[in-house]
């Protein structure tokens, strides 16, 4: 069971530089997230979706854009990359948004130079 | 204004020894997760907490939710080496749009010295 599966682990951008961090789960929640990391910031919502073609924004979406076109993959784009975009981004999903149990990937590394 | 704080930031002990990290708030959370977090891997889920003023035991970890459920405490007795990691604690908040959301602190550092 792979459960939620992050690509790439590590990644680097210039400034203005697009690319798709992909996040896919075998494990057929509705509930996927995407959260990015921060020292000193903890772990941040950016957008979530509680089911295929719905999505919606969480804490810090500027920048960012998702969608949800099956139950199991939920890609997140950067469309024009900048230095503040560098973190460690995670991929979550649960059975349903209510679900306590919540499954984490094992994140990318971006660096946007 | 960080909605879960987390105390202390960065702690560094003995084998054996014992310790608690914390996770305060002023509003009130319908649960409240705790998760480590090991270096290049994401963070895995070690308990859930509901009722105020449960306590729940996992081994030699101990958590506990406040009786107002504002906040919560894990206990960690005789660390080990294996403890060492990023405790991180998340709360839902019990009422208000995207209740199912989850916050997330900002971590307490664990490192147990052999």
């Amino acid at each position: 069971n792979a459960g939620v599966t992050q690509t790439p682990k590590f990644q680097v951008l210039k400034t203005g530089q697009s690319m798709t961090l992909q996040c896919a789960q075998d494990m057929n929640h509705e509930y996927m997230s995407w959260y990015r990391q921060d020292p000193g910031m903890g772990l941040r919502l950016i957008h979530y979706s509680v089911g295929a073609g719905i999505t919606d924004q969480g804490e810090v979406p500027n920048g960012y854009n998702v969608s949800r076109s099956t139950t199991e993959d939920f890609p997140l784009r950067l469309l024009s990359a900048a230095p503040s975009q560098t973190s460690v981004y995670f991929c979550a999903s649960s059975y349903n948004p209510a679900n306590e149990k919540l499954f984490f990937g094992s994140g990318t590394q971006l660096s946007v130079l | 204004t960080q909605l879960l704080e987390q105390s202390p930031q960065f702690l560094s002990i003995q084998e054996g020894e014992n310790l608690t990290v914390y996770c305060n708030s002023s509003s009130v959370f319908s649960s409240l997760q705790w998760y480590r977090q090991e270096p290049g891997e994401g963070p895995v889920l070690l308990v859930t907490v509901v009722t105020g003023g449960e306590v729940k035991k996992l081994k030699r970890l101990t958590f506990q939710f406040g009786d107002a459920r504002k906040d919560s405490s894990l206990h960690i007795t005789a660390a080990q080496p294996g403890d060492t990691g990023l405790y991180l604690c998340a709360g839902r908040l019990h009422s208000g749009a995207g209740s199912y959301q989850l916050t997330f602190g900002k971590g307490t550092k664990l490192s147990v010295i052999p």
